[in-house]
């Protein structure tokens, strides 16, 4: 178990530009989490996948959002033609749907984006 | 719907004192809850959780918190606070019942530990 993975760390950007930050679960993990987290505030959920399969976005994810999960492991998160507000930590995590994890939701350590 | 209350955007303890951070929650369903720590620039870290069975749960560092039903909260607490102790906590919940498990966080309370 090597945790859950997220890069880059940290992106500096333009405004206007696109970005595209990466996450890999835990392994065995069939769930896949996005949330966005802006100083002061907690975790707000953007989307989630089972397997490949995304099953629910947030109205927060404008369609200048993608998030892709393509053979149901790692994941990205594409924000097209950034804007200042979009600067924020986006949070990766994951779970299994399988009862005998209990149902926790393991994080990675951020995805830190600062729009300049 | 599901949505948390965590009074307190501040809290301040000296080393060695009770720690109590407060949480309530509002859930249509039987909850599942989680108390999440973040320390500066770092991801979340699963301190403790309930799902079903006992109301008192343990976690790591000493910590724990008990489940109230019938006061809808589910209080942090920490019989002795700890320099390292100091970083911002998150209460969540969630439930078994569709939507994927995910999680409706509070606006977290910022525990200062002072010597």
């Amino acid at each position: 178990d090597t945790g859950v993975s997220q890069n880059p760390r940290h992106k500096i950007t333009k405004r206007g530009q696109n970005v595209t930050f990466r996450c890999d679960p835990i392994s065995e993990h069939n769930r896949l989490y996005w949330y966005r987290q802006t100083l002061g505030q907690g975790p707000e959920f953007l989307t989630y996948f089972q397997n490949e399969a995304q099953l629910e976005k947030s109205r927060l994810l404008s369609d200048r959002f993608s998030a892709e999960r393509p053979k149901g492991s790692f994941s990205t998160l594409e924000i097209q033609r950034t804007e200042q507000g979009d600067s924020a930590m986006y949070l990766c995590a994951s779970s299994s749907s399988f009862r005998a994890s209990g149902n926790t939701i393991y994080f990675g350590e951020g995805s830190w984006l600062t729009v300049v | 719907a599901q949505s948390v209350t965590q009074l307190g955007s501040h809290v301040s303890v000296s080393e060695g004192a009770l720690v109590l951070l407060r949480c309530n929650y509002s859930s249509s369903v039987p909850p599942y809850l989680f108390w999440y720590v973040q320390y500066p620039n770092q991801g979340l870290q699963l301190l403790l959780k309930y799902t079903t069975g006992a109301t008192l749960v343990k976690g790591i560092n000493g910590f724990e918190a008990e489940f109230k039903k019938s006061e809808t909260s589910f209080h942090l607490t920490k019989p002795s606070a700890h320099m390292s102790d100091a970083a911002e906590y998150f209460c969540a919940v969630t439930h078994l019942f569709g939507g994927g498990n995910k999680l409706t966080f509070g606006t977290g309370t910022q525990l200062k530990v002072e010597l």
